[in-house]
């Protein structure tokens, strides 16, 4: 599976979007991008996935680039309970693992 | 609504010891995963399974077993744990074994001194 590279942290003022970027300059035609997010001392949550077209969930937006090379991952208003760590994960559909790298730790700001 | 539980949030064991991790899940999910995750290293995939009775090797599998005796319940195994085995250990399972949508557990954080 390709290799992210995420920016290791972030901050964002409640209320605004919160966009955050991920390069998978490597990612073949077969993977996939997913983002999961983990609130401190839980588990890891499934947020969206997409291949090559925009997707759009209740929770976040998925803008992938026409080259496929990078992503972002926007939280259109960002409340304080999205503080997390975020990761971008790219995967082959069929594949058996998940790599999740280190992720960008966001923190929301009142 | 869907759930993954695991048997402890925290535990503390002595060096030597064997070391049981169990995990449950009430989705009816062909496959689960353990990971462990440490900082500055993500997660890391121990082992995972596919089907009862089945198990197969993630990235890190050493001093690591697994079992899988019914569908609901994956446990991980630490046969003589040792301290480079603290780690806060996560499971998940998958209703395919195509689906990038795992649910996660709570993770269990196990000191081992």
């Amino acid at each position: 599976d390709a290799k992210t590279t995420q920016p290791p942290s972030m901050d964002c003022a409640e209320g605004r979007a919160a966009n955050l970027p991920c390069n998978h300059s490597t990612i073949s035609g077969n993977e996939y991008v997913y983002w999961y997010r983990q609130i401190h001392s839980q588990g890891p949550q499934y947020i969206i996935h997409g291949l090559k077209n925009n997707e759009t969930n209740e929770m976040a937006s998925l803008i992938i680039t026409e080259d496929r090379k990078s992503s972002t991952l926007i939280l259109p208003h960002a409340t304080l309970r999205d503080t997390a760590v975020y990761y971008c994960i790219v995967r082959v559909y069929s594949g058996n693992q998940f790599y999740f790298g280190t992720g960008t730790s966001l923190t929301v700001i009142p | 609504d869907v759930k993954v539980t695991q048997s402890s949030r925290y535990l503390v064991k002595r060096t030597g010891e064997k070391v049981f991790l169990e995990c449950v899940q009430d989705m009816d999910h062909e496959n689960m995963f353990w990971y462990r995750q440490d900082p500055g290293l993500g997660l890391r995939l121990i082992y995972f399974s596919y089907d009862v009775k089945m198990k197969e090797k993630g990235d890190i599998p050493e001093g690591y077993s697994v079992s899988r005796e019914k569908k609901e319940r994956f446990s991980l195994i630490l046969e003589s744990a040792s301290t480079n085995q603290t780690s806060m250990y996560l499971c998940a399972s998958s209703l395919l074994r195509q689906d990038g949508e795992q649910f996660f557990g709570p993770g269990t954080r196990l000191t081992v001194l």
